[in-house]
């Protein structure tokens, strides 16, 4: 337990839903970030989150949308996935900027139909 | 592109140490060497992190040349619950959010 929770586990969509993944801290951290991870592939950070402000998007496609209420909640907003879209989605969070250790959640499983 | 080289595999006998090569000849003054693991099916889990000198916590210690050229990281009396895949990450103080994750070595620690 690591103190960060994601929603669903696991989901199963068509290319022509709208879904969205919430994640869910508990450290009182500052700084949140989504992570994708496909088969065979490493971990590929989407967006960070500092003090609920976006401050870095990874070139990722605008099908993903990520959102970030206040410090505690991130949110990604899924619409018109493609297949290859079928990836482990990870949540983080950070105290703050520098050297501060992320703590993951265990993830969502994603499968787009 | 991450900037660590490990190996893709490797195995240990359960209560042996564990030894975990990674070198990042590139290493820069203002970077850290972090370590994180994976579980299979799990997000990964920070295991420790140093600038140059070595560090010890109740998971693991880690070793880290004078040149900073390469780092071991260590787990002293590894257990099946310890087979995970391991990586090694450099990362910048400055700014620096930013987790790239290589392929990692993927650990088995065999009964």
């Amino acid at each position: 337990e690591t103190g960060v929770t994601q929603t669903p586990r696991h989901l199963v969509m068509g290319m022509t839903n709208k879904k969205s993944l919430k994640c869910e801290q508990h450290l009182g951290h500052n700084a949140m970030y989504w992570y994708k991870q496909s088969a065979k592939k490493p971990l590929e950070l989407m967006f960070v989150y500092s003090l609920e402000e976006r401050v870095e998007n990874n070139s990722v496609p605008s099908r993903f949308s990520p959102e970030c209420p206040n410090s505690s909640h991130l949110f990604l907003h899924l619409h018109t996935l493609q297949p290859e879209d079928s990836a482990l989605y990870l949540c983080a969070s950070s105290l703050g900027q520098g050297v501060d250790e992320q703590f993951f959640g265990p993830g969502t499983r994603l499968t787009v139909l | 592109d991450a900037k660590t080289t490990q190996p893709t595999s490797m195995d240990c006998a359960e209560g042996r140490a564990a030894n975990l090569p990674c070198n990042h000849s590139t290493i820069s003054g203002n970077e850290y060497v972090y370590w994180y693991r994976q579980i299979h099916s799990q997000g990964p889990q920070y295991i420790i992190h140093g600038l140059k000198n070595n560090e010890t916590n109740e998971m693991a210690s880690l070793i880290i040349t004078e040149d900073r050229k390469s780092s071991t990281l260590i787990l002293p009396h590894a257990t099946l619950r310890d087979t995970a895949v391991y990586y090694c990450i450099v990362r910048d103080v400055q700014g620096a959010q930013k987790l790239v994750f290589g392929q990692g070595t993927r650990l088995t620690i065999n009964p």
